[in-house]
């Protein structure tokens, strides 16, 4: 079974800091696929990023960066500089890469409050 | 931009009353799904469909049906709402088969049952 574990429930943090999102995941799969969303006050959870299993090169967008992990299966997300509009509730999820039923299994999220 | 958009962002409904939530996606999804959230629970899956008339069950199918009679549409259907289906609903939708593995949100719907 696939399960997919945020141990941070909540993180508080100043503006400009940096923090870091921590996802560990389980899965029998060979090939999957890895997502971070994010989920601002307004409720819409918003597509961040999809990393293939078989590609372990870090990436960087902006202030974003993700690291992935197979050795310790872990997906971790941090964000530079932290500001206001990153306070939202980030969820981690996992997914089998084949054509056809592709549900994702979501962590339980990490609620992220910058302060100014 | 891929569009999905559900019929309403907050909807208040007596217990015991048939309660319909609509879906509409415009990029042409195999894919759809119904998730509903909960405090401390995170998302969790109702019912997906990979085709017209197509379904499966998710995690938590109990007091849920869905309709999928076009391949835009997909409605999750509460037979007779009970107070502890108040919750937010999510629906997604996704095209693994164009290599769209990642599922695109709507904005929810807030449903309150009294």
């Amino acid at each position: 079974a696939q399960k997919v574990t945020q141990a941070q429930t909540e993180i508080s943090v100043v503006e400009k800091e940096d923090v870091t999102l921590d996802c560990v995941y389980e899965t029998r799969d060979t090939t999957y696929y890895l997502f971070w969303y994010k989920q601002p006050p307004s409720g819409e959870l918003v597509f961040l990023i999809r990393r293939n299993s078989f590609d372990e090169q870090n990436e960087i967008s902006g202030r974003y960066s993700w690291n992935f992990q197979k050795s310790t299966s872990s997906f971790n997300f941090t964000i530079t500089a932290s500001q206001v509009v990153d306070s939202a509730v980030y969820f981690c999820a996992l997914s089998e890469a084949r054509p056809g039923n592709t549900p994702l299994v979501f962590g339980k999220g990490t609620r992220l409050s910058v302060i100014a | 931009d891929v569009k999905v958009t559900q019929s309403s962002r907050y909807l208040v409904k007596r217990t015991g009353e048939k309660v319909f939530l609509e879906c509409v996606q415009d990029m042409d999804h195999e894919n759809m799904f119904w998730y509903r959230q909960d405090p401390g629970l995170g998302l969790r899956l109702i019912y997906f469909s990979y085709d017209v008339k197509m379904k499966e069950k998710g995690d938590i199918p109990e007091g849920y049906s869905v309709s999928r009679e076009k391949k835009e549409r997909f409605s999750l259907i509460l037979e007779s709402a009970s107070t502890n289906q108040t919750s937010m609903y999510l629906c997604a939708s996704n095209n693994p088969g164009q290599g769209i593995y990642e599922q695109y949100f709507g904005p929810g719907t807030r449903l309150t049952v009294t």
